[in-house]
């Protein structure tokens, strides 16, 4: 059975900071990873997808790395802003030999505070 | 907006009560997920459907849990005798292609009394 862990629980920091989010995983026979950013009270918001293949992938000032034979991926954010404060979950999605078996495990989320 | 939507948003019951939530994926979506959420924890997987069929179901899904996806579009999950511990938000999450990347609606919040 995945078992998703990210640490920290809780970060807070001042704006401008960058900052690493780490999340590990016990199954490595995933098919993709993808981080969510959710507001309180919201759906999740998909930030980065990471292929098993892949091993890192950017998009702004988000940068996510996948080491999939540790079982760890890294979501670093440049330039921290207020905007930015929000939980970050990441999922990685089961599945081997190149097929997806369905379902995301997710993490219990970092909760980031950036406050100005 | 990620083109998922849920309906209701919020959903009030008493206990005892029957309650069912609507999924409109994203239309040219073939896989449709849904997961619970409760306060300070992070998603937890129910089931999934490829088109219509059912495939996988979570031992969290009790026999009081049925979910449906006539024809392969909108899907329909269904509590029957709601306790207070399906108190919760419940997400619905479609998606296509190889990548299969999860978008995710906007949830519905359920609260038994």
């Amino acid at each position: 059975k995945q078992e998703v862990t990210q640490i920290p629980a809780a970060l807070s920091v001042p704006e401008g900071e960058n900052l690493v989010l780490n999340c590990s995983f016990t199954d490595s026979a995933i098919y993709n990873l993808q981080w969510f950013r959710q507001d309180p009270g919201k759906g999740l918001t998909s930030l980065l997808l990471i292929q098993s293949s892949q091993r890192e992938q950017t998009s702004g000032r988000l940068n996510a790395s996948l080491d999939k034979s540790s079982g760890r991926s890294t979501l670093y954010i440049a330039a921290s802003q207020p905007g930015d404060s929000a939980t970050y979950l990441c999922a990685p999605l089961r599945g081997a030999g190149g097929t997806s078996y369905g379902k995301l495990t997710f993490g219990q989320g970092t909760i980031l505070t950036v406050h100005p | 907006d990620t083109g998922v939507s849920q309906d209701p948003r919020h959903k009030i019951t008493k206990r005892g009560q029957n309650v069912t939530f609507r999924c409109d994926p994203i239309s040219e979506h073939n896989r449709l997920y849904w997961y619970r959420q409760t306060l300070g924890q992070g998603p937890e997987f129910l089931t999934y459907f490829q088109n219509e069929a059912q495939l996988e179901k979570s031992r969290l899904l009790s026999d009081r849990f049925s979910a449906e996806r006539p024809k392969g579009s909108f899907s329909t999950l269904e509590i029957q005798r709601t306790e207070q511990g399906d108190s919760a938000m419940y997400l619905c999450a479609s998606t296509a292609g190889r990548t299969d990347t999860q978008y995710f609606g906007p949830g519905t919040r359920l609260t038994v009394l």
